[in-house]
């Protein structure tokens, strides 16, 4: 069982938008902005969409947004695309000693 | 811009270790908090420790004290993770990836590699 709750999979049609949720604790999403986003295609190493709960690293598309309340993370997705398919991980800071968590992932398919 | 090249597959039999590296190029090598990151087939990531110079030791996850050892080069810009007491569930793709100048995202992965853990 992943530290962090996301849901298994999402799905949705070429151009809408889709939202995935991330739900932690206190102790890491609720506690600290330092909830953070990765895409992973089938068999390449995850990619950095988000980072600070909102930030986008340079190079990462507007169409990719986070936001938080309370213990939950989420991640925004408009306009969809047939290349956003693939497997989402949140992640956050936790105050323990194991400091990075991640959520069991979300599959997205683009139908 | 920064790579991490890791080394290459590896079998192990149960009960024994392993030691994948993982080569910086590019920034500063001193700057960086490595961390190694785990994925067993078709599961999550996991992270299992890493070295932070705010706090100048090596932190691991609790799942993996004991068991996992993480270092660095600073003269090959290498670091290393060491995974010992190998079973079966330790079968995995093992990730290195750094923060670099943020906090605690992952801005940089290696390719991965994979561990196989096997009579």
């Amino acid at each position: 069982q992943s530290a962090l709750t996301q849901p298994a999979s999402v799905s949705g049609s070429p151009g809408q938008s889709i939202t995935i949720s991330c739900t932690g604790t206190s102790s890491d999403v609720g506690g600290y902005n330092y909830v953070s986003w990765y895409q992973q295609h089938p068999g390449t190493a995850p990619k950095l969409m988000i980072y600070e709960v909102s930030n986008r690293p340079s190079g990462v598309s507007n169409r990719f947004s986070g936001s938080k309340s309370g213990n939950t993370a989420s991640l925004t997705i408009s306009g969809l695309q047939p290349e956003d398919e693939a497997d989402y991980y949140c992640s956050s800071y936790r105050s323990s000693s194991t400091l990075v968590v991640f959520g069991g992932g979300t599959k997205l398919t683009v139908l | 811009q920064v790579q991490l090249v890791q080394s290459g597959a590896e079998v192990k039999m149960p009960g024994s270790a392993v030691k994948v590296s993982c080569k910086a190029s590019g920034g500063t090598f001193n700057s960086y908090t490595i961390s190694w990151v785990r994925q067993a087939p078709g599961q999550g990531l996991e992270w299992m420790g890493g070295i932070i110079p705010i706090f100048g030791t090596s932190n691991y996850a609790q799942k993996f004290q004991g068991r996992v050892s993480i270092t660095t080069d600073e003269s090959t810009t290498t670091a290393y993770m060491e995974l010992s007491s190998l079973r079966s569930e330790d079968t995995a793709v093992y990730y290195c990836a750094i923060v670099y100048g943020g906090n605690w995202e992952f801005d940089y992965w290696g390719q991965g590699t994979l561990v196989t853990v096997s009579s």
